[in-house]
């Protein structure tokens, strides 16, 4: 069965400081690839989707960065967090041509 | 963006009534989706329902789409205090690159009073 693992759970920061978010998929090949992120008591938002090893696409314009280096593994990277980085980071998956979403536990950014 | 605007944002009702939300979208669609969210936790996919259905169940969920009106509305019968959660209605297009997202709506925080 396929599984998605996504770290750290939770992170506080200091402003300016740099980010990594990890995700990593198991039990399936050649997904689609997703980063949301979600503000307190808000819908979510695309931020990068992948369709393979360094395709990356950024919906909106950001202070963040994504890399798929391997299949399976998609990267939410910051050089310097600014305080409206903070938020509830989603990775997701699916395989193409299918419909369903499958989601990570999510990441809780909290930049200080 | 948000393609998708859930309504009502919160909706409190007694455990055994029915709860209804709708959803409604600006742009045409392959399929729409209905995922839960539990407070702090990772979205669950719930139902999916293509752009040439009218309606569709799963147990005591039931969704209707209505592409003239593109509007969507979750159903669920008999509720239960498990049952509180937000819930979010997402819609599949195109993008400029060809390829699959889901774009979702603000979601309705419902809570099911014991």
């Amino acid at each position: 069965s396929q599984t998605i693992h996504q770290w750290p759970a939770t992170l506080v920061q200091p402003v300016g400081s740099p980010l990594s978010l990890e995700c990593t998929v198991e039990g399936t090949s050649n997904p689609n690839l997703y980063w949301y992120r979600q503000a307190a008591g808000r819908g979510l938002q695309l931020l990068f989707y992948s369709v393979g090893i360094g395709q990356i696409s950024s919906e909106v314009p950001q202070n963040l960065s994504a890399s798929r280096p391997q299949d399976r593994q998609f990267i939410l990277s910051s050089k310097k967090l600014l305080l409206s980085d903070s938020g509830f980071y989603l990775c997701a998956w699916k395989q193409r041509g299918t419909g369903e979403l499958f989601f990570g536990e999510g990441s809780r950014l909290t930049v200080l | 963006s948000q393609q998708g605007e859930e309504d009502p944002q919160a909706l409190s009702i007694q455990e055994g009534e029915n709860a209804t939300m709708n959803c409604s979208y600006k742009t045409s669609i392959n399929n729409l989706q209905w995922y839960r969210q539990n407070s702090g936790r990772g979205l669950v996919h719930l139902i999916l329902i293509r752009s040439n259905e009218r309606e569709k169940h799963s147990g005591r969920l039931r969704v209707t789409l209505d592409t003239s009106k593109k509007s969507s509305s979750l159903l669920i019968t008999a509720s239960r205090a498990a049952d509180t959660a937000s819930y979010f209605c997402a819609t599949e297009g195109i993008s400029n690159f060809g390829n699959e997202k889901l774009t979702f709506g603000t979601g309705t925080r419902l809570t099911i009073i014991p």
